[in-house]
């Protein structure tokens, strides 16, 4: 099986853009969340998405959103970019049958896009 | 909330020498926990995982034990290779939580032949 695809791998915006990262879970995996990974902040969880329905959320302000699509691909946008969101940008798809069922279920991760925000 | 406390890096290594990267958890319930390693330029990859208390996860020659009793989670190998050198990232997902890991900061770890 192909793994997690992320698009773009890399990315060059100026503040006040916006941009929308793509992620292409593996195929049979229905549920995928998105990481923000920085050098002070470490890894933060964004938000979680199964059967085209946000089902959790981290902490993060309303410039950052997703949405899932029939077929389980993610986006995720950001608007109006700040510096500070420069960062490593991870999604990650897992196996799941049903919300709220096997939190235990391996994540696997894709190799990120890397957000540079000048 | 929940959170995850490992030891700080850099941790720098000769080859065979025994590895031990300290991680706590603060968790309300029986959450599950995870390593992740992280080489140069790519993602995540699962390293072990525990779902529940004193079990071992093991792999690759790491192994840690879920202690509920220490809140730990410590991981462990016995003899390093250079192509360990990598970070290492403790995490944990609650029991209600579904999909969302919570991350340590991450050790890097460095082994010198």
């Amino acid at each position: 099986k192909a793994g997690v695809t992320q698009t773009p791998r890399y990315l060059i915006k100026t503040r006040g853009q916006q941009v929308t990262l793509s992620c292409s879970p593996i195929s049979g995996h229905r549920s995928v969340s998105w990481y923000q990974q920085t050098p002070g902040q470490g890894l933060q969880f964004l938000f979680e998405y199964f059967s085209e329905t946000q089902r959790n959320k981290g902490n993060f302000p309303g410039r950052f959103s997703g949405r899932q699509f029939s077929n389980s691909r993610s986006e995720m946008n950001v608007s109006t970019l700040e510096l500070g969101d420069s960062a490593l940008y991870l999604c990650a798809s897992r196996e799941l049958r049903g919300i709220g069922t096997a939190p235990y279920n391996e994540q696997f991760f894709g190799p990120g896009t890397r957000l540079t925000v000048l | 909330g929940n959170s995850v406390t490992q030891m700080e890096g850099p941790v720098t290594l000769s080859e065979e020498a025994f590895l031990t990267i300290n991680c706590t958890y603060t968790a309300t319930g029986y959450p599950s926990l995870f390593w992740y390693v992280q080489y140069p330029g790519e993602g995540l990859q699962l390293l072990l995982k525990a779902t529940k208390a004193d079990d071992k996860g093991s792999n690759k020659g790491f192994e840690a034990t879920y202690r509920k009793e220490t809140t730990s989670f410590h991981l462990e190998k016995g003899s390093v290779q250079v192509s360990d050198s990598a970070v290492y990232f403790c995490a944990l997902s609650g029991s209600n939580q579904g999909g969302k890991l919570i991350f340590g900061q991450g050790t890097e770890l460095s082994v010198k032949p």
